[in-house]
């Protein structure tokens, strides 16, 4: 099946840095990616669509200029959480939508933790 | 708006039994499909089921099948002879219709069900 990864799997940082979380599609090309952030023991929650070439469609609620989406080329999107406070700290999660298949890929989850 | 709707936080059942998830669902639209997937601890999401809103059968995949009744607007995920390994959180998720040619289409997620099974 598709693989998608990302990196750093888990980060600690302090209060008031920035923090760039990468998602890639490993062997397709992916124009739509989406992140999610989970807290524990909770659901999913979209935060944002990102698409390849342009600028990202936020939901309501989310920070644009706090969490920053680029979606550079169709393999690779990234997320920065800037200026990081110890709310923030969160699982973020990417998926990425492959043509003709259904189901959207997950990345394994990055685990933020701002002290 | 989409909506979907799992009323077990969590669920015991005994190994080699089977055990049914329950997810309802509220849409406007007239296509869209259904999915599940399940949630070890380590956090990554793994695809287990789809289900389509114009697919007639409902939809099997290994031990696991899907119980669409699409007038009732419910899509219970069924898990026959659970593993011990099957304990974990299991979302049932919607997405819009369309995404299939626009790669587009984000999924809405229900709370989970975190799933204990028993030696």
């Amino acid at each position: 099946g598709a693989v998608v990864s990302q990196h750093p799997s888990w980060v600690i940082c302090k209060s008031g840095t920035s923090v760039k979380i990468e998602c890639r599609s490993l062997d397709f090309q992916a124009t739509t990616m989406f992140w999610y952030r989970q807290f524990p023991k909770q659901s999913l929650m979209l935060m944002a669509t990102s698409n390849e070439g342009s600028k990202a469609t936020y939901e309501q609620g989310v920070e644009k200029d706090k969490f920053l989406i680029n979606h550079a080329s169709l393999t690779l999107s990234t997320l920065t959480v800037t200026s990081a406070h110890p709310e923030d700290s969160s699982f973020y999660i990417c998926s990425a939508s492959r043509p003709l298949y259904n189901e959207q890929f997950f990345g394994p989850g990055t685990r933020l933790t701002v002290l | 708006a989409q909506k979907i709707t799992q009323t077990q936080p969590g669920m015991f059942v005994q190994e080699k039994e089977a055990v049914t998830l329950d997810c309802t669902y509220d849409t406007s639209d007239q296509s869209y499909g259904l999915f599940w997937y399940k949630q070890p601890s380590s956090g990554e999401m793994i695809f287990l089921i789809y289900q389509g809103s114009y697919d007639e059968q409902n939809a099997t995949e290994g031990r696991y099948s899907l119980n669409f009744q699409k007038a009732r607007k419910s899509a219970n995920l069924v898990i026959s002879a659970s593993q011990l390994g099957d304990s974990a959180m299991y979302f049932c998720a919607m997405r819009e219709g369309g995404w299939v040619y626009t790669n587009a289409g984000k999924s809405t997620f229900g709370d989970g069900t975190t799933l204990t099974v028993k030696p």
